[in-house]
């Protein structure tokens, strides 16, 4: 069925960097916007930014500018987010998600909320 | 950037009351508002989209309403397996930003 599938949990250093993968089955990859999302333990949800995987346009949360890059290999339907400069505040479980087209009852389309979701990759940032 | 509040943080209410959620955005947003509900461990899940349309497969007790500034999310009637915190996003633009979340439990 239509979903994200992403890399497994993994434990770095401070000032390292750390790559998640997100792999989409059972859709065309390259049509639609993939995000990323964050969670820090016991917090709300922080919205990292997305990639166009077809163009390899990227829109970054001015918060992580300069510090996150995202990447697509439509070759292999797999979009990648790679955290760099890490401190224990980057301890959160992340996630990918796919943002949804939907056409309104006028009939114009336009991109909307994130219906499918990956499972998440816990990542621990601990010395 | 516009900013997402949303109120109460938290609320226990018993089974069968009808809940509300309310999501405040800092500036208009027309309908582009969609819902989240996480459960406890587990991957947020979509609602609501376009600020009232019911995602395929959510049960009908769930409702949202709303445009511009102001939105609600509506529980009908409260079951014990709505416990979760539920989100507000905006996104018709970047930053998609979620509310603040609010936690349902059951009294």
């Amino acid at each position: 069925q239509v979903q994200l599938v992403q890399s497994g949990a993994d434990v770095k250093n401070p000032g390292a960097s750390v790559k998640v993968s997100c792999k989409a089955f059972e859709y065309t990859f390259s049509n639609s916007y993939l995000h990323w999302v964050r969670q820090a333990p016991g917090q709300g949800l922080e919205w990292l930014g997305w990639i166009g995987p077809g163009s390899g346009v990227t829109k970054t949360a001015q918060k992580f500018q300069g510090r996150v890059t995202m990447t697509s290999d439509t070759s292999i339907s797999t979009a990648y987010m790679e955290l760099s400069r890490l401190t224990s505040d980057d301890t959160a479980v992340y996630f990918c998600a796919r943002q949804m087209y939907y056409y309104d009852n006028d009939n114009r389309g336009f991109y909307g909320a994130f219906d499918i979701w990956g499972q998440g990759t816990t990542v621990t940032v601990s010395s | 950037d516009i900013q997402m509040t949303q109120s109460p943080s938290s609320l226990s209410a018993s089974v069968g009351d009808r809940v509300t959620i309310t999501c405040r955005a800092s500036q208009g947003i027309s309908n582009f508002l969609a819902w989240y509900q996480q459960k406890p461990g587990k991957v947020p899940k979509l609602l609501i989209y376009a600020a009232s349309t019911l995602q395929s497969g959510v049960p009908s007790r769930f409702s949202g309403s709303g445009s511009g500034t102001d939105f609600t999310l509506t529980i009908s009637s409260l079951q014990p397996e709505d416990v979760a915190t539920y989100y507000c996003q905006k996104y018709n633009s970047a930053p998609l930003t979620f509310g603040g979340g609010t936690k349902v439990e059951i009294k």
